[in-house]
This record gives C-alpha cells, structure tokens and sequence, in this order.
C-alpha cells in the first residue's frame, strides 16, 4: 500500500540554521508534490507545490526538491526563525486527492 | 474572502447521537474535500466533491457517515450513529482545481463520549 514517511521526531535547530525536512514516499508515483504548514489548533496552509518533471522549486526562505528516483522531497528553510516552529506536512498528489504524511514538528530556537 | 468557513468549533456529543458538520468552500471553488486528523493516523481524506458531485468516497469509514453538497456553497459531513473513535478534527478544504493549492478551513474538534 502506499505509504508517507516523515521524520517523526521533532526537529530543534537555532535560529538562523537552514532547517531540512524529509518526506519519503513508497509504492506510489505522484503527479506532484505539495508542502503545507500547520500550527496547533488550525488548518494546514499550502507552502510550496513541485511537479514530477520539477527538480527544485524556491519561493523567499524555502525551497523544496523532488527526487523521483529516491522517491524523496526534501523541504529547507534557510536563515530559520522562531516563527517558523510548526508542523509541516508534506502531501502527494495524482488524480486529484492528496494523500499526507503524518508532518513532522519544527521548533526554532532563539 | 473569508475563507473557507467550518461550523461548529468543537463538537461533544454522546455516543449513539448522530453529528453534523457544516462547511462553506471559498466562493469559485469547484473542488470540496473532507478529511479527518488524528494523532495515531494523520491526515486522512474521507470524500471529495467537484461540482457538488462526490468523486471519491473511497476514505469514508463506514457506512456511518455520509456527506452531501446540495449546492456550490454548503457541505455536510453526517456521523450516525457517533461512537467514541470518531473523536478527531474534521477539515474541510476547497480548490480551483485538483493540484491547486487547497485552502482548509479551522476545523472541527469532535469528541464522542
């Protein structure tokens, strides 16, 4: 069955670190790849989508890769800060519904 | 826009009762999701709609629940009859297309004694 990983422990860096999140994925081929952000007690905001043909796709302090071949995204926030703590979720599309991994919590130190 | 809009907040019910979860997708939406999120099994989809025709239903649990879309701008999620298990947050989300950006509303907390 298709199945999502992310790393299920939480990430700790230091403000100002470039902060790598991984989603690694199995037994599916996604048409695309999106990333969303969700903080406690709300809904997930889209972040960043990436399609299969795309290697690499950059919007301000984020940027997110797409390896078919491994089957992996990974998902870096560089110059990290305090206000980027929170859950990222990473969810893979095909015919049309998503299916997400179960995120992975980032907190940033000051 | 005011975004998508989920009503209630937070839900408690007992067990045995029958649940209704209401949700208004942005205005020009034609996709309608409903997924469900707890912490043992994360972010499930249940059913989506576009066009207010159901789509996919393959994630709905069981015959207990069903869910509706009379018109473009009002969905329900009905859980009859609740049971414990049930307890999660609802999220209801909306697009412009299927690998568009999906907006998700605030949620619903439901929680079955």
């Amino acid at each position: 069955s298709q199945k999502i990983e992310q790393n299920s422990e939480a990430l700790n860096i230091q403000e100002g670190k470039t902060a790598t999140l991984t989603c690694n994925y199995t037994n599916y081929s996604p048409a695309y790849l999106q990333w969303y952000r969700q903080d406690p007690g709300r809904g997930p905001v889209f972040l960043l989508l990436i399609r299969e043909n795309e290697k690499e796709k950059r919007k301000e302090r984020l940027k997110v890769t797409f390896d078919t071949t491994l089957k992996q995204s990974l998902f870096h926030i560089t110059a990290s800060q305090p206000a980027d703590s929170a859950t990222y979720l990473c969810a893979l599309g095909n015919t049309g519904k998503l299916i997400f991994g179960q995120g992975t919590t980032l907190q940033v130190k000051p | 826009d005011a975004g998508v809009i989920q009503s209630p907040r937070h839900e408690v019910t007992e067990m045995g009762q029958e649940v209704t979860l209401r949700c208004k997708p942005i205005s020009g939406h034609d996709y309608l999701f409903w997924y469900r999120q707890t912490m043992m099994r994360g972010l499930e989809l249940l059913i989506y709609f576009n066009n207010n025709v159901p789509i996919d239903d393959s994630g709905m649990p069981e015959d207990r629940f069903s869910a509706k879309m009379p018109n473009a701008s009002f969905s329900t999620l009905k859980i009859q009859p609740s049971e414990p298990r049930d307890s999660a947050v609802y999220f209801c989300a909306s697009s412009t297309g299927t690998t568009d950006t999906q907006y998700f509303g605030p949620g619903t907390r439901l929680t079955v004694l």
